[in-house]
């Protein structure tokens, strides 16, 4: 079956500009997750989504980022103004939201943002 | 100061050889995963430890949760180039929707 599929693979932008990351979650997956890797770093959580709601957005480093999740299916990461401190993989996962037990998260591939 | 240290960061060995990474933290776990992340990919799922003294094999993947539930390790019984990889370990928060990783480790597995 699909998993969960990111837009673009990779995105080249000047500092600045204005970038959207798009997500497509796992079919059925009401749970939906953002996270950044940096060059040689573990992912570092961004924001969760259950539903169409943004459950915690403890994450997002500053308020240039914001997503939505509006129809509770794909979600879009919004940066504004980049930097060249925003260069990094964005990770999208999606889960089940099944109570009383640990739902998997599974990640897309992400997308390469590079600042110029 | 991170949450999770992983060590060593960078392993390069050559087919065959035996290898241990390792996960370590202050504070205590209620559980750990591991994860391997291939070039271009997100990161996979390999196991989830819970137990203190827990042992849990895949195939030639060896997990190890430390009794005290402050550390971990990964052993990987004559490797091969397949995997060649990013191996991260990451812990869960309590409702289960945050997963905050280690540094990882990247390990390449020469023929």
């Amino acid at each position: 079956g699909a998993g969960v599929s990111q837009t673009p693979s990779n995105k080249v932008t000047e500092k600045g500009k204005y970038v959207e990351l798009r997500c497509d979650p796992i079919s059925g997956h009401t749970a939906l997750y953002w996270y950044r890797q940096s060059l040689g770093q573990g992912p570092e959580f961004l924001i969760y989504f259950q539903g169409t709601g943004a459950a915690d957005d403890s994450g997002l480093p500053n308020d240039r980022f914001f997503a939505v999740r509006p129809e509770g299916s794909v979600s879009t990461l919004k940066i504004q103004r980049t930097e060249r401190g925003d260069s990094a993989v964005y990770l999208c996962a999606s889960s089940l939201a099944l109570p009383g037990v640990y739902n998997e998260q599974f990640f897309g591939p992400g997308t390469r943002l590079t600042v110029l | 100061t991170q949450l999770l240290e992983q060590s060593p960061q960078f392993l390069s060995i050559q087919e065959g050889e035996n290898l241990t990474v390792y996960c370590n933290s202050s504070s205590v776990f209620s559980s750990l995963q591991w994860y391997r992340q291939e070039p271009g990919e997100g990161p996979v799922l390999l196991v989830t430890v819970v137990t203190g003294g827990e042992v849990k094999k895949l195939k030639r993947l060896t997990f190890q949760f430390g009794d005290a539930r402050k550390d971990s390790s990964l052993h990987i019984t004559a490797a091969q180039p397949g995997d060649t990889g990013l191996y991260l370990c990451a812990l869960r928060n309590n409702a289960g929707n945050m997963l905050t990783f280690g540094g990882g480790t990247r390990l390449m597995v020469k023929p």
